[in-house]
């Protein structure tokens, strides 16, 4: 069983609209939890990183919160503009360095 | 550009041939990953090199594949007589440090099509 679950696993949103994706992860003992953003035949690019300590992290437009009690992570899009249409990929790394991947939330913004 | 770059971008190759990818990490990086993702999934670790010792294999690399990175910077995965279930993007990613928190960069990936 996969150690990080993402919700919903595609979504389609209108442009100017908010959208929020989850991640729940079982990756034990945890260092830090990472957002990607991947756009359709490129790698992988960072948007956040969080450790135990921190419950919110922003970068630009990107917002992502992390509860480490409960294992739950979320990533919230304000404003969606068509460049946001990307594969959202959540990724727990462990306390010896290990990155644990979730199979991503497939975001489709449209006019 | 001085992020990681990867080569080809495309591979289409028949069942059983072999094949074999290239990727430059960000100068100076001293890790270096390969992952393989298929199509809807997150990347799945294959293996990875600190300096140019390979220090993890997953059990996903058969013994079809085998990385190398002989001088310490450009890495290559080989594939041996492919099948078509190794049609995948392979990633490549380089960080800078041991340290937990380093980031990984990530390359765009090759696409192999095994047909």
């Amino acid at each position: 069983k996969n150690q990080v679950e993402q919700s919903p696993q595609s979504l389609i949103i209108l442009e100017g609209k908010n959208c929020t994706l989850q991640c729940n992860y079982t990756v034990s003992p945890f260092s830090n939890l990472r957002w990607y953003k991947q756009d359709t035949g490129r790698g992988p690019v960072s948007l956040t990183i969080m450790t135990f300590s921190e419950n919110t992290k922003s970068n630009g437009r990107y917002t992502a919160t992390l509860d480490a009690d409960t294992k739950q992570s979320s990533l919230h899009i304000t404003a969606s503009q068509l460049s946001d249409s990307a594969s959202y990929i959540c990724v727990v790394t462990d306390s010896w360095g290990k990155l644990q991947f979730g199979a991503g939330t497939q975001v489709v913004v449209t006019p | 550009d001085t992020g990681v770059s990867q080569d080809p971008r495309h591979k289409i190759t028949k069942r059983g041939q072999n094949v074999t990818f290239r990727c430059d990490p960000i100068s100076e990086h001293n890790r270096l990953y390969w992952y393989r993702q298929t199509l809807g999934q997150g990347p799945e670790f294959l293996t990875y090199f600190q300096n140019e010792a390979q220090l993890e294999k997953s059990r996903l690399l058969s013994d079809r594949f085998s990385a190398e990175r002989p001088k310490g910077s450009f890495s290559t995965l080989e594939i041996q007589r492919t099948e078509q279930g190794d049609s995948a993007m392979y990633l490549c990613a380089s960080s800078p440090s041991r340290e937990i928190r380093s980031e990984q960069y990530f390359g765009p990936g090759t696409r192999l099509t095994v047909t």
